[in-house]
């Protein structure tokens, strides 16, 4: 079984449409994010989930809009795409908000969506 | 803001050959430290990391780290590299105790010839 699952594995669409990316871990964790890891490599943290309350937002485009149904699921909408939004999207998840918690404090990422805009 | 660089950006190794890839982060405070692996193609692998006690810690593949509190460094090794080695390494760290987002470095490509 695929702790965490992103769908769909890629995506190519044109400047202006909105697409989704969606998140599914079957770990239990509380936690979610999603990270942009762009054409030179670089990873960075977008948002963050606890227990479906948003935790962190970084200086993210107010175009991208993250959504947690349950805190097993993380999605990520973009509207009004754009040619700089191409990069590879991780989803991720831990158990645990607190170091000092006996929760296994691990990330656990998923395979990437990897996002092309034309 | 807490940063974390990587000094070597690529690394050409021929098979047998050691590793070390340098890492060196800025806060600080209590800092969590980890490795992460990426194959090509693939997804972020945890190799290892460090939250306190032995600053030496073994991970999976033969690799290992250490803690270097003095020089703010989580240097990553390994002492015989193998073709599949070949992938990009990212350190990345959190600081404090209560929940804190990963900040990554920029990656070091490896390539291991064989």
């Amino acid at each position: 079984d695929t702790a965490v699952s992103q769908t769909p594995k890629y995506l190519v669409t044109q400047m202006g449409n909105d697409k989704s990316i969606k998140c599914e871990q079957n770990l239990g964790h509380d936690t979610m994010y999603w990270y942009k890891q762009d054409s030179k490599k670089f990873l960075k943290i977008m948002f963050s989930y606890n227990n479906k309350e948003l935790i962190i937002n970084e200086t993210v485009p107010n175009r991208f809009s993250p959504k947690s149904p349950d805190k097993a699921h993380l999605n990520l909408h973009i509207n009004s795409l754009e040619l700089g939004d191409s990069a590879v999207y991780f989803c991720a998840s831990s158990q645990g908000i607190s170091r000092d918690s006996n929760a296994n404090y691990g990330y656990t990422f998923g395979s990437g969506t990897r996002l092309t805009v034309v | 803001a807490q940063s974390v660089s990587q000094h070597n950006h690529h690394v050409i190794l021929s098979e047998a050959a050691s590793l070390e890839l340098g890492c060196n982060y800025s806060y600080g405070g209590t800092v969590n430290l980890f490795w992460y692996v990426q194959y090509p193609g693939q997804h972020l692998q945890l190799l290892l990391k460090y939250f306190s006690g032995d600053p030496l810690v073994k991970g999976i593949k033969g690799f290992e780290a250490e803690f270097i509190k003095s020089k703010f460094s989580f240097n990553l090794r390994k002492p015989s590299v193998q073709w599949s080695d070949t992938a990009e390494y990212f350190c990345a760290v959190t600081e404090g105790t209560g929940f804190q987002k990963l900040v990554f470095g920029t990656g070091t490509r490896l390539l291991v010839s064989p």
